[in-house]
């Protein structure tokens, strides 16, 4: 099983779309979880932190559920601007708090 | 806003030379880490540093690969005798805490090996 798995996509939606993707981690003993996202040939920035009760900022959302090993991001209201690739994230392997493990990311295209 | 530096953009070098990249990480961050993807890839860890002497390295870090901080604002990673597979970008990256919370990553560094 791959340690960070995600839906490469692509996603192409509409301006004003909702548009929701899901991960999955196999390291139950990962503490920080986060979604970043990829602009090509560019840096992963960090989009937000996942916490256990979930968390919004604006137009994003993220759900964190420990016993499914399963992580969400819902993009509400779609932008232009939010065209790009998507990167679940978490802390392990198992043992490691700082090293960062990668999903290969979801792609998303939104269209005018 | 504080940011990640990361220089050379782009670095091309032969088989089998010496580079080194060199970052300078947030002023107040006390983590700082190497990752690499190559293209059409994921992002993978190399290694992590905190109080000059690394944390954790991954299975790509080997004797081909060191880091430094050689002054207060210097991060960097040299690889010794490069192989054309070393042909990726290379990210610098800082947090503030330990537990690999909120990294921060810098441009990246293309790096191509002929």
């Amino acid at each position: 099983r791959k340690e960070v798995e995600q839906d490469p996509g692509p996603f192409n939606v509409p301006e004003g779309a909702t548009v929701a993707f899901n991960c999955t981690y196999s390291n139950s003993a990962s503490q920080s979880f986060f979604w970043y996202r990829q602009d090509c040939r560019k840096e992963p920035k960090l989009l937000m932190s996942v916490y256990s009760s979930g968390n919004e900022d604006g137009r994003f959302t993220a759900q964190l559920n420990r016993a499914s090993q399963y992580i969400s991001l819902l993009i509400r209201d779609s932008k232009l601007s939010d065209s790009a690739t998507y990167l679940c994230v978490v802390n392990g392997p198992s043992g490691s708090a700082r090293q960062l493990t990668f999903g290969s990311g979801t792609q998303l295209t939104v269209l005018p | 806003e504080p940011e990640v530096t990361q220089t050379p953009s782009h670095q091309v070098t032969q088989m089998g030379q010496e580079v080194i990249l060199r970052c300078v990480p947030i002023s107040n961050h006390l983590y700082f880490y190497w990752y690499r993807q190559i293209l059409g890839q994921k992002v993978e860890f190399l290694v992590s540093f905190y109080n000059n002497e690394i944390s954790e390295k991954s299975e790509i870090f080997d004797d081909q690969f060191s880091v430094e901080r050689p002054d207060g604002s210097n991060f960097t990673l040299k690889i010794r005798s490069t192989k054309l597979e070393d042909s990726a970008m290379y990210f610098c990256a800082s947090s503030p805490s330990s537990g690999g919370r909120e990294q921060y990553f810098g441009p990246g560094t293309r790096l191509t090996v002929t």
